[in-house]
């Protein structure tokens, strides 16, 4: 089973830079992509899709929003934060089956 | 416009079998390469992923519930379904089912959820 290990939670004030770490138990890299993937999910809402192969931005997510990393080690940047990112972050690797992170949530202070 | 909603029985006993529906429009999985996933998320808890099944007909269990998990699909009523047998106070979460893309795996469109209580 690949495991993925995020912080539990992060606190970053207003208009500044998030950084939330995943750093997986074996390498998500395939074939020049890497399988890691990053959803938002807010209190009583669906997850929703921001990054998908560590760094592609999805669909209607603002630039705000950026990721990067291969290998073991991932990030999800979020620059600057506002009051509307308070949430919860899950990354998620599809190199083997499919695995979630524990999620880190994000406070804006 | 790609949406997905999760029908299930709300509450159930213990040993009974927890069956959970995907009615989804705007895409078909009948479709080259389209994929509708099961993941389920305990109150305050984090995201498991269950199942997974393809237009081919191809289907992925999660290895630690494989034997209780059957994921099905009716092509025709854009249908998914997954069924968990002998349930238990640890099967109490909200039930999403997402579209998965294809190659890649990851859910770009997702269901609001449905929540199942497991109680006697």
């Amino acid at each position: 089973d690949i495991v993925l290990t995020q912080s539990p939670a992060l606190a970053v004030s207003l208009g500044q830079r998030a950084t939330i770490s995943c750093k997986t138990n074996q390498n998500v890299d395939y074939y020049g992509n890497s399988y890691m993937h990053w959803y938002q999910q807010k209190p009583g809402q669906q997850p929703k899709l921001l990054i998908y192969l560590a760094s592609n931005l999805a669909s209607g997510i603002p630039a705000r929003f950026s990721g990067r990393g291969s290998g073991t080690d991932f990030t999800l940047t979020i620059d600057p934060v506002e009051a509307d990112d308070t949430a919860t972050y899950y990354c998620q690797q599809s190199r083997n089956l499919l695995t979630f992170g524990s999620g880190t949530k994000l406070e804006i202070k | 416009q790609v949406t997905l909603k999760e029908s299930g029985p709300g509450i159930l006993q213990p040993s009974q079998t927890l069956s959970l529906t995907c009615t989804f429009s705007g895409f078909s999985l009948s479709t080259y390469g389209m994929g509708v996933g099961w993941i389920r998320q305990p109150s305050g808890k984090g995201l498991e992923w269950l199942a997974n099944i393809w237009w081919d007909d191809d289907k992925y269990y999660n290895p630690s519930l494989k034997n209780r998990l059957t994921i099905s699909k009716d092509t025709s009523n854009n249908q998914a379904f997954l069924k968990i047998t002998n349930v238990d106070t640890a099967d109490t979460a909200t039930y999403y089912c997402a579209r998965q893309s294809p190659l890649y795996w990851y859910f770009d469109f997702w269901g609001p959820g449905t929540m199942v209580t497991v109680s006697s």
